[in-house]
């Protein structure tokens, strides 16, 4: 059974920190997603990536966050210098083009 | 744009109970898809269902059906006899099925809390 898988699943540091958080999507599909869940702002898109292109990041903050695919397996998304306002739940997501997409576990961070 | 509206922000019933779930959506595209996804307390969300704008049949998958309505943009969910299992949130979803923008736009979701 094929699942997105991101790691760490918990992350505390401290304000300033760098922070890198990594996902590995499902074999086969060609879109990767960065979202963040807040309370307050709901599911927002961070960034995403087809056949490893960056197509759209002006979801992120650009003088803090970073997203890469650096292969097929992997895509990161890097947060220097971290901030308090950063502690969310980060969601990773693949899919295949339009369709459905399918969801890894999340990265809760807390920043202090 | 693209906009989807889950203006129930939280319903709360009794185990056995009917209940729907309410999406509207906006779009300026002619070819699109719908989703709905579930995030139990776990907090993973799970792809429930995609539809097709051109197929405007309903579906029906165990106590889960999906009623799409293009004339009223409306794509919304119903579960029949409701279980505590079924307490999450569940969010509406559209994102263009041509065009090469591959961006979904998900609603804000409804919170789901089923009573024993």
């Amino acid at each position: 059974d094929a699942r997105v898988t991101q790691t760490p699943r918990h992350k505390v540091t401290e304000m300033g920190q760098e922070v890198t958080m990594r996902c590995q999507p499902i074999l086969g599909h060609n879109t990767v997603f960065w979202y963040r869940q807040t309370m307050m702002q709901g599911l927002e898109l961070l960034a995403y990536f087809r056949n490893r292109a960056p197509l759209d990041d002006s979801g992120m903050p650009k003088d803090r966050f970073s997203a890469e695919m650096p292969d097929a397996t992997l895509a990161t998304l890097k947060i220097q210098p971290s901030e308090p306002r950063d502690s969310a739940v980060y969601f990773c997501a693949s899919g295949v083009d339009y369709n459905e997409q399918f969801f890894g576990p999340g990265t809760r961070l807390t920043v202090l | 744009a693209q906009k989807v509206t889950q203006a129930q922000t939280e319903i709360s019933v009794v185990e056995k109970e009917d209940v729907t779930l309410d999406c509207v959506y906006e779009t300026r595209d002619t070819t699109y898809y719908l989703f709905w996804y579930k995030q139990p307390p776990s907090g993973e969300l799970v792809f429930l269902i995609r539809r097709n704008s051109f197929d405007e049949q309903n579906e029906i998958s165990g106590r889960y059906s999906w009623n799409f309505q293009k004339s009223t943009s409306s794509f919304n969910f119903t579960i029949t006899a409701s279980q505590v299992v079924d307490s999450a949130v569940y969010f509406c979803a559209l994102s263009p099925s041509a065009g090469g923008s591959y961006i979904p736009t998900f609603g804000r979701g409804t919170s789901l809390i089923v009573h024993p």
